[in-house]
Parts: structure tokens; sequence; C-alpha cells
């Protein structure tokens, strides 16, 4: 089992509504999670980060962590064809220390005008 | 600001020579990381560093070597190239923790 999982997609969104992006993870102890955007042939950029259980919201983002379920979601409101990329999750599981920080393939997302 | 830059950002590689990729920062961040990514595969973790003399074996380590000297530079080697290595490698740092990665703007490297 990968130790991120996530919808490889893709999912498509038209102009204006919301996009769910799901991530499940198997480190029960992880710490910190992310989400990445990745556009075709740039390198990954950081949009939200979250450490504690419950919603987190920045902007048209809204990351919502839940650990019990080992879950964390990414909600894009209003969304925009420029939000069209790759998004990616990150976790930092137990390792003996939380050293590592380990990814899951990604959703790519298209919003549809 | 410079932040986080790799060298080169391409380059084709005959099987079974060595190279060394080329990562360094200016943001004085104690962890560094190499990934890897292939389609469909996502950022594969090779091996990292938390701090300056320390380093670290990711998800897949094997066909690849790193050393960190001091805290600026992480070079990757691959010390004899086979084709199964040709994927775009990204380099990235972070504060202590981790927190928030920074990438640099990737190598494409091409094993023929």
């Amino acid at each position: 089992q990968k130790e991120v999982e996530q919808n490889s997609g893709p999912l498509s969104v038209p102009e204006g509504a919301i996009a769910s992006l799901n991530c499940t993870y198997s480190d029960r102890v992880s710490q910190s999670f992310f989400w990445y955007r990745q556009y075709s042939g740039k390198s990954p950029e950081l949009i939200m980060s979250i450490y504690s259980n419950g919603d987190k919201e920045d902007g048209r983002f809204t990351a919502q962590l839940n650990k019990a379920s080992q879950y964390v979601s990414l909600l894009i409101r209003d969304s925009q064809p420029s939000d069209s990329a790759t998004y990616l999750c990150a976790v930092t599981p137990w390792d003996g220390g939380y050293n590592k920080l380990i990814f899951g393939a990604g959703t790519r997302l298209a919003v549809h005008p | 600001t410079a932040g986080i830059t790799q060298a080169p950002t391409s380059q084709i590689l005959a099987a079974g020579r060595s190279m060394t990729l080329r990562c360094t920062q200016d943001m004085r961040h104690n962890a560094m990381y190499w990934y890897r990514q292939d389609l469909g595969l996502g950022l594969r973790l090779i091996h990292y560093s938390n701090t300056a003399g320390t380093t670290g074996k990711g998800e897949v380590p094997d066909g690849y070597s790193v050393s960190r000297a001091n805290t600026d530079d992480f070079p990757l080697t691959l010390a004899s190239a086979v084709p199964s290595q040709t994927s775009v490698y990204f380099c990235a740092s972070s504060d202590s923790g981790p927190q928030e990665a920074f990438f640099g703007q990737g190598t494409r490297l091409t094993v023929v």
C-alpha cells in the first residue's frame, strides 16, 4: 500500500463550481499535511498546509483534515480555468522522526469554461 | 532571490556513465530532498537530508547517492546510469519540521 493515495483523475468541473480533491494516508501518526499545485512542465508550489483536525481556509481554498479517518481534502471554490493543474498531497510519516515529505501521485484537475 | 537552483536543466546521458545533478539553496534551510517524477507515479523521494552531515534513504534510493557537506548544497549522483533512471528530478528544501518545501526548476534526464 502506498503511503499517500490520490485519485489520478482527471477531475473535470465547470467554471465557478467547487472542486473537491481527496487524499488518504497510511501512517496514523503523520503530523504535517500539505497540498501542492503543479502546472504542466513546472515545479510544484505549496498552496495549503494543515497540521490539526478541522478546516483551514485561505481565499478560495479550504483544506480539511481528519486524522481519525486518515483523510485530507482540498476544496477549491469558484473554480477558474487557471486552476487547471495537478494537485499533489504530501504528508510527513513517522520514521523515528518526521523527517520525510512523501507525496501522492497527484490528481489532475480540469476546469472548463 | 535565487531560492533553490538545479543544474543542469536537461541532460542526455549514455547508459553506464556517471553523472551528478547539482542543487544549491540560499535560504539556509536545514532539510533538503531529491525526488524523481515519472508520469502517473507522482513525486517519489530518493534521498533526503535533515541537516548538514546527515542523509537518509527515501522510497527509491537504489542507484543513487547523495552527500551533504554543507547547508547549501545537496548533489545527487548516479554512479552508473540505466535507462530506467530517465525522469525529471526535483530538488527541494524546507525549514526543519518539515515545513513548506520549495522546489527547484527540475532537471530532465534522459538515459539512452
